[in-house]
Formats: structure tokens, sequence, C-alpha cells
């Protein structure tokens, strides 16, 4: 069983349009979190999510918008998607704010 | 704000030799380190972690020692294979609520190459 599972997880896409991100973890965890990977491999958290309660919402333009619709799945959707969106997302979960588990990412090409 | 400093990369090592690190942070506090590798094409693997001074974190051969004095966290193995071919992350976690809640800080990544 995966543990923490993303959908898609190569998405090629034009500028301009909308598309969003799933994740589910099935470990029971009540915390989950967007990270944004560059192309130089540096790692930014964009969001967090407790108990469906956004908690951390870091600097990200507001095309950016997560969604919990229960504590074992966070989705992200984009708006008016720009070429510098093009990234490895990555969804992770952790039980409060203990140690985290990633999963295995979203290399989003904005074409 | 939180910080981590990683040793610029690439580093390329031949097989069996010894294989050092360096991380060092800033923070206010006690943080929690943490050490993740992320082999090719795949998500971030916890690696090791420690939560408070002097503890040291060990897996798989890797060791890292809390360093407060130094506010280091450097990794260390003392025999590398091809497998451990990957980019390393050094990240720290504030400890406590608020906005800061389990948010990881990540160093920039240190891409290691082992030959064979």
């Amino acid at each position: 069983d995966t543990a923490v599972s993303q959908t898609p997880k190569y998405l090629v896409t034009q500028m301009g349009n909308d598309k969003s991100i799933k994740c589910e973890q099935n470990l029971g965890h009540d915390t989950m979190y967007w990270y944004k990977q560059d192309s130089k491999k540096f790692l930014k958290i964009m969001f967090s999510y407790n108990n469906k309660e956004l908690i951390i919402n870091e600097t990200v333009p507001n095309r950016f918008s997560p969604k919990s619709p229960d504590k074992a799945h966070l989705n992200l959707h984009i708006n008016s998607l720009e070429l510098g969106d093009s990234a490895v997302y990555f969804c992770a979960s952790s039980q409060r704010s203990y140690e985290q588990y990633f999963g295995p990412g979203t290399r989003l090409t904005v074409t | 704000g939180n910080s981590v400093t990683q040793m610029e990369g690439p580093v390329t090592l031949s097989e069996e030799a010894f294989l050092t690190i360096n991380c060092t942070y800033t923070a206010t506090g006690y943080p929690s380190l943490f050490w993740y590798v992320q082999y090719p094409g795949e998500g971030l693997q916890l690696l090791l972690k420690a939560t408070k001074a002097d503890d040291k974190g060990s897996n798989k051969g890797f060791e890292a020692t809390y360093r407060k004095e130094t506010t280091s966290f450097h990794l260390e193995k003392g025999s590398v294979q091809v497998s451990d071919s990957a980019v390393y992350f050094c990240a720290l976690s504030q400890p406590g609520g608020g906005t800061s809640y389990g948010k990881l800080t990540f160093g920039q990544g240190t891409i290691l190459t082992v030959h064979p």
C-alpha cells in the first residue's frame, strides 16, 4: 500500500490553463503539506493543513488554492498557469508536527 | 527566520570512500533536525533525525549528531555504495504551534554521486 500518493505523476499543460493535483494519505495522519521543488532541487513549503484547517500559507500567488475535503486528502488547484509554475510538487503528511512522509511528486511542465 | 545551509555540491566519491555532508542551521530555541534523501525520480524519504542537543541519529550506516554549540548536523557515512547516489537534504522543524506548525525548512540539497 502506498502511504502518500499523488496524481498525476506528470502533468504537461499550456500557459493560462487551470489544473489540479491530488494527494491522498492512508497513514491516519492529521496534517498534510504541499511543497514545491524548483529546477535546482530547492524545496519550499507552500501550504499545510491540520485536521482540514489551513495552518501554513506561505508567500504563494493566490492562483494556488489548496483544498482539504477530509483529513486524508489535500488537493492543489492552480489557475492561469505560468511558465514559472513548472516544478515538482510534493505532498507530505505527518501526525501532528512529527516526521513527515512524502509522496512521489508531480512533475508539472507549463509550455 | 529559520534557515539551513548545506555544503556546496555536487559531491563525487568512489565506492567505499568516507562521506561528510556539512549542514549548519539558524533557528531560535531547540528545533528538530532531519536528513532526507531523494533517489532519482522519487519523493523524499526520512533518513535520520535528532530532536535534542547531542542526540545522534543513525540509519543505513549514516550518522549525524545534533551539535547545538556549533549549530550543526553533519551527515557522515564510513563507506559509501553506488546505491547511495541521491540528493541529500538537511532540514529543521521548529516545535510548537501557530503558523510554524510542522513546517520543514530545507537546505539547498547536495547531490551525491558514487562511482564503482
